[in-house]
């Protein structure tokens, strides 16, 4: 499973609110992504990352931002929560031979 | 620029019965292709990938596809469906050109088993 993990894996906030989420790896990947999933859009890239401190923006960055100051961790931040980033949240790296992109458990995000 | 294309976002198949799930490309590059299956609650797992070696890639839990460069698909296929094929399915393109592995997916096909 390419040892990813995100946290929290579920969350309710408010409108307004910031809100970070985690990505955490343990096989020394140097690409990751942020992406989020809703019905009828498939996945969406919001960021991602070649390196530390190396990121940069997907489709759809608008209001997030992300940092990586570890190979380890990746963060995705909103500044302001909106009921517009209600989604599920997935965290991915490459890590195969061929660009193949491992994926973490997901973060269901509600925000009221 | 590349995309994917997934016609269909629902599939109903009896069990036992084929599973055919379409994918088409556009991509100005060779691709790398890959077919993903998500089951209620959990992440991407990935089910298979075309890298340009062969044409026909078999994957895990009995699935196969076959690269038609002609036709620019990706079609997924299974033989004999079971219930425990019951999930999303999701077709992607790697971004070779942009040199970052980006993924470009499709919008998904759900497949739906009948006893």
């Amino acid at each position: 499973d390419a040892g990813i993990t995100q946290s929290p894996r579920h969350k309710v906030t408010e409108t307004g609110t910031p809100v970070t989420l985690r990505c955490h790896q343990t096989e020394n990947h140097r690409y990751m992504y942020w992406y989020r999933q809703d019905p009828g859009h498939g996945l969406r890239l919001i960021h991602y990352s070649y390196g530390v401190k190396d990121t940069d923006k997907g489709e759809v960055s608008d209001g997030y931002s992300v940092s990586r100051s570890k190979t380890e961790d990746f963060l995705l931040t909103l500044e302001s929560a909106t009921s517009s980033q209600t989604s599920v949240y997935f965290c991915a790296v490459t890590g195969g031979g061929y660009n193949e992109q491992f994926f973490g458990p997901g973060t269901r995000l509600t925000v009221l | 620029a590349q995309s994917v294309t997934q016609l269909g976002s629902h599939v109903s198949v009896s069990e036992g019965a084929l599973v055919l799930l379409r994918c088409n490309y556009s991509s100005s590059v060779p691709p790398y292709l890959f077919w993903y299956v998500q089951y209620p609650n959990q992440g991407l797992q990935l089910l298979l990938k075309y890298t340009s070696a062969a044409t026909l890639v078999k994957g895990i839990n009995g699935f196969e596809a076959e690269f038609k460069k002609s036709e620019t698909s990706f079609h997924l296929t299974k033989p004999s469906a079971h219930m425990r094929d019951a999930a999303e399915y999701f077709c992607a393109v790697s971004d070779l050109a942009s040199g970052t592995y980006k993924y470009i997916f499709g919008t998904g096909t759900r497949l739906k088993v009948l006893a």
